[in-house]
């Protein structure tokens, strides 16, 4: 099973900053995959697949990047609205699908 | 537009069983494998089960022998049998469709299933 590890696991960051988050998988899963937006007491959003395309109606300020066992997510000018747990997932070596921990974006 | 919709859920007891459903509209759902995922309290995301379009069908080891899965193409309707419930199964149960590959496009609003005495 393919372990999905993000980090940090909380970003304190000012409105119209950029805000970083990483995922490591423990093996290469090549391009495949996903990151997921959850706010609270709402089902994941996808925002990115294959590393890298953004889903229909996402903002261009979300990117995703890497391959491999190495990948960002990058928002580029933080808004209020991005305050959320963030999720990445992987989809090359399953099953099982697996899922990172999270990493919570706030507000500062 | 592509729904999906989880009812279902509520109150159990240990080693009780419950039977969610999912009915899906917007898209062909005889031509999509379809997933259940759940969430625990305050945790993390778990991908645990799925059924092809054609019905093959997988589970993790943390359901497997205790939850069947299956579909209703004539219903537009996905389904979990779950049986033997534990406490650790508390969670909120989302169904899911994907978009590309397996990454997850459509999800349900989620129903929660609580396991207590």
């Amino acid at each position: 099973e393919i372990v999905m590890t993000q980090s940090p696991a909380t970003l304190s960051v000012s409105p119209g900053e950029r805000a970083t988050l990483s995922c490591r998988a423990s093996q290469s899963v090549s391009s495949n995959l996903a990151w997921y937006q959850q706010k609270p007491g709402q089902a994941p959003r996808l925002l990115i697949y294959g590393a890298s395309t953004r889903a229909p109606d996402i903002p261009a300020r979300f990117s995703g990047s890497g391959s491999g066992t190495e990948f960002t997510l990058t928002i580029s000018s933080l808004q209020s609205e991005d305050s959320a747990v963030y999720y990445c997932q992987q989809y090359n070596n399953w099953p099982p699908l697996t899922f990172g921990g999270g990493t919570k974006v706030e507000i500062k | 537009q592509v729904q999906l919709v989880e009812s279902g859920g509520g109150l159990v007891k240990p080693g009780g069983s419950l039977r969610l459903s999912c009915v899906a509209s917007g898209f062909t759902f005889s031509d999509y494998y379809m997933s259940w995922i759940r969430q625990a309290p305050g945790k993390g995301l778990e991908w645990f089960s799925y059924i092809s379009n054609r019905n093959t069908i997988y589970y993790t080891d943390s359901v497997k022998g205790r939850f069947t899965i299956s579909r209703d193409n004539a219903k537009n309707s996905l389904y979990l049998q779950m049986d033997s419930l534990r406490a650790e199964d508390t969670a909120v149960y989302y169904c899911a469709r994907e978009v590309s590959g397996w990454a997850f496009g459509y999800w349900g609003q989620g129903t929660l299933v609580t396991v207590s005495s």
